[in-house]
C-alpha cells in the first residue's frame, strides 16, 4: 500500500521557539494532505486541508498564523508551529490523498511535540 | 453534516474469544466506511473499508467487519481474540462525494486479556 512518511518522530523544544514537521508520501502522488491533532486517548481533529500548490484550509478555531502549513509539491507538505507554547504539546499525524485513491487516506506515523 | 459514534470507550475480551467493537455513522449519500488501529505512539493503520459491493468486509489480521445499511452500523469483529489485538480502534466515514472530508469516531479501547 501507499506510505507517508513524518519526521521527526519526536521533538521537544523550547516555549516560544517555531518547529517544522514534515509529511512525505512516498510512493504516491499526493494532491491532498491533511494535518489532525490528537490529545492523548482521544479521538484525531481535523487541522487542516492542503492541496498541491494552493493555501491550506483550516478548520474552524485552528490559527492559520500559529499552524503554517505547506504543500509545494506533490510528495512534500509541512506544519510549522510557531511561536510554541507548551498547549501546543499533542501528537500531530499527517495523512494524504492521490488522485488514484481518492477514496483512501494513507497515514503517517505522527509527530509527538512536547514544548518545554 | 456527517458524524460517527462509537459507543465505547473500551471493549474488554478474553483471548480465543470473538470481539466486536461498535460503529454507527450518519451521512449524506451512500458511505465509504472505515477501520483504523493505532498503537501507543503510532500513527493509524489501516484494517479494511467498505466502498460498494458485499456487505461483509474482510481485513488485516483477521478481522472483518459489516456493513448494515438499515441499522447505519459498520461494527468490527474478529472471531477470535488475540492480547496482541489490544489497541485503539477508530471508525470514520465520508461521504461518497470527492470533495468530502473524513470523519472520526471517538475511538474504543480493546483491551484482550490472556
Amino acid at each position: 500500500g501507499a506510505v507517508v512518511s513524518q519526521h521527526p518522530s519526536r521533538v521537544i523544544c523550547k516555549s516560544g521557539t517555531s518547529v517544522k514537521i514534515e509529511c512525505r508520501s512516498l510512493d504516491f502522488q499526493a494532491t491532498t494532505m491533511f494535518w489532525y491533532r490528537q490529545f492523548p486517548k482521544k479521538s484525531l481533529m481535523l487541522m487542516a486541508t492542503s492541496n498541491e500548490g494552493s493555501k491550506a484550509t483550516y478548520e474552524q478555531g485552528v490559527e492559520k498564523d500559529k499552524f503554517l502549513i505547506n504543500h509545494a509539491s506533490l510528495t512534500l507538505s509541512t506544519l510549522t508551529v510557531t511561536s510554541a507554547h507548551p498547549e501546543d504539546s499533542s501528537f500531530y499525524i499527517c495523512s494524504a490523498r492521490g488522485a488514484q485513491t481518492v477514496h483512501e487516506q494513507f497515514f503517517g506515523p505522527g509527530t509527538r511535540l512536547t514544548v518545554l | 453534516a456527517q458524524s460517527v459514534a462509537q459507543p465505547e470507550d473500551q471493549v474488554n475480551v478474553a483471548e480465543g474469544n470473538p470481539l466486536t467493537v461498535k460503529c454507527t455513522y450518519s451521512v449524506s449519500g451512500n458511505p465509504y466506511l472505515f477501520w483504523y488501529v493505532q498503537y501507543p505512539n503510532r500513527g493509524l493503520q489501516f484494517l479494511l473499508k467498505y466502498i460498494t459491493g458485499d456487505n461483509l468486509v474482510k481485513g488485516s489480521y483477521g478481522f472483518e467487519a459489516e456493513f448494515n445499511k438499515s441499522q447505519t452500523s459498520f461494527h468490527l469483529k474478529k472471531p477470535s481474540a488475540l492480547v496482541s489485538d489490544s489497541a485503539l480502534y477508530f471508525c470514520a466515514v465520508r461521504g461518497n462525494n470527492a470533495g468530502n472530508m473524513l470523519t472520526f469516531g471517538g475511538g474504543t479501547r480493546l483491551m484482550v486479556k490472556p
